[in-house]
């Protein structure tokens, strides 16, 4: 079974534009999380995605958006880059179809380098 | 209050010796919980998750629940040198999102 995959895996922008990232997860799979992670601050949540529906939503501005199609790929977007953006963005797939720890366990890409210059 | 809260370490344990990691939560209508191993440069790789109270065993990590004390613990037998990494914890309940901890820094000294 193919992993989850996230394009690009690098990416460099300057202050002010604005970018979007991909993710496909693992087949079967309906569930998609997105996280910011920098050194020191951790796994910071942005967003959960379960079939084409936001489901959750953490703590950050409203220039962090997302989407997720029919095929449950997902994608995020960030607008308005600042420099303070600059992080590793990790997605997340799962099947979250149940209240058991297997069903919620959740299995990480390889993540988007993002550098805003 | 953290929801989730990890010692950031760094913990170091001698070559063959068991390497404790420990992780409280907040929310007491937490459900699942997971611990991920996190290599420098790459993403977190799940290594087990648990949801009932007691103990869970696989391979040389057991990872350990108490609900009452709010308490979560990963064991590492027979720790080697490819186990020094950052290792998560994470907690869910219900379709609540998946909130993680800071992270333990594990350095096995050979």
């Amino acid at each position: 079974k193919a992993g989850v995959t996230q394009t690009p895996r690098y990416l460099i922008k300057t202050r002010g534009q604005q970018v979007t990232l991909s993710c496909s997860p693992i087949s079967g799979h309906r569930s998609v999380s997105w996280y910011q992670q920098t050194p020191g601050q951790g796994l910071q949540f942005l967003f959960e995605y379960f079939s084409e529906t936001q489901r959750n939503k953490g703590n950050f501005p409203g220039r962090f958006s997302g989407r997720q199609f029919s095929n449950s790929r997902s994608e995020m977007n960030v607008s308005t880059l600042e420099l303070g953006d600059s992080a590793l963005y990790l997605c997340a797939s799962s099947l979250r179809m149940g209240l058991a720890a297997a069903d919620n366990e959740q299995f990480f890409g390889p993540g988007t380098r993002l550098t805003v210059l | 209050q953290k929801e989730v809260e990890q010692n950031s370490g760094p913990l170091s344990v001698p070559e063959g010796a068991i390497a404790s990691l420990n992780c409280t939560y907040s929310d007491r209508g937490s459900q699942s919980f997971f611990w991920y191993r996190q290599y420098s440069g790459k993403s977190p790789e799940l290594i087990m998750s648990i949801y009932s109270n007691g103990d869970k065993e696989d391979g040389r990590f057991t990872a350990q629940l108490n609900k009452a004390s709010q308490y979560v613990s990963l064991l590492i037998r027979d720790s080697q040198p490819s186990d020094s990494a950052t290792y998560l914890c994470a907690v869910t309940g219900g379709y609540q999102k998946v909130t993680f901890g800071i992270g333990t820094k594990l350095q096995v000294i050979p």
